[in-house]
């Protein structure tokens, strides 16, 4: 199955931008997709096909996805913000997902 | 408005069968949508179990160790999924979630998730 690389956590301090990164071999031929999990909550869809963001998450998420690599990005952090995120990509007809990156707001 | 409603035993015995509903309000399973069964044992990440789509075509993680069994009810519009022999490793919280599609297609609307326990 198709392997995607996820640091297990991140740190940021309150107001300042996380860069959360998902490996893969030509991920950039992919669409990625990303999702936020907060503590006993399903996931959410946080960005859609590398880069689209739904209508009701916040403009400071937005991502990228390009080589081996696809990058989330949140902008002026909130201690809302503070989640298992976790990145998503079809091969095939297989789902494969991250293996989630805990963000750490300090 | 669309929601998902998983529901389950909560507790079942190691080497029994498993099986999970996922009700779907606001919306026709038999409509353009695929339905997903994910999982997430405590702790740990995502597993994509496999996916329905309304003609009753499926695709399952071939990384599974055992085989499992999806099915749709229009009449109770609502996904099912069988598990055979379950084992410590089937304990986990199950996810129904809706998707357009494969490629291109996020896990766009996700249930809330329903907690399993494998344990004599």
């Amino acid at each position: 199955s198709y392997e995607l690389t996820q640091p297990l956590s991140v740190s940021v301090a309150l107001g300042q931008t996380a860069s959360i990164t998902c490996g893969g071999d030509n991920i950039g031929n992919k669409k990625v997709h990303w999702y936020q999990q907060k503590p006993a909550q399903a996931p959410v869809l946080v960005i859609y096909r590398d880069d689209n963001r739904p209508s009701a998450i916040p403009e400071g998420f937005s991502a990228s996805n390009s080589g081996n690599k696809a990058t989330l990005t949140i902008n002026r952090v909130q201690a809302g913000d503070e989640a298992d995120y976790y990145c998503h990509v079809w091969d095939g007809r297989t789902a494969s997902f991250g293996g989630g990156t805990k963000l750490t707001v300090l | 408005q669309v929601q998902l409603q998983e529901s389950g035993p909560g507790l079942v015995k190691p080497s029994e069968t498993l099986t999970l509903t996922c009700g779907v309000s606001g919306y026709s399973i038999s409509s353009d949508y695929s339905w997903a069964w994910i999982r997430q044992p405590p702790g740990k990440g995502l597993e994509w179990i496999g996916s329905i789509y309304h003609r009753e075509t499926t695709y399952y993680n071939p990384s599974l160790t055992r085989p499992v069994t999806m099915s749709l009810d229009a009449s109770k519009n609502q996904v099912s999924l069988r598990l055979n022999s379950v084992t410590a490793a089937d304990t986990a919280v199950y996810y129904c979630a809706r998707h357009l599609g494969v490629q291109w297609f996020p896990f766009d609307m996700w249930g809330q998730g329903t907690m399993v326990i494998v344990s004599s």
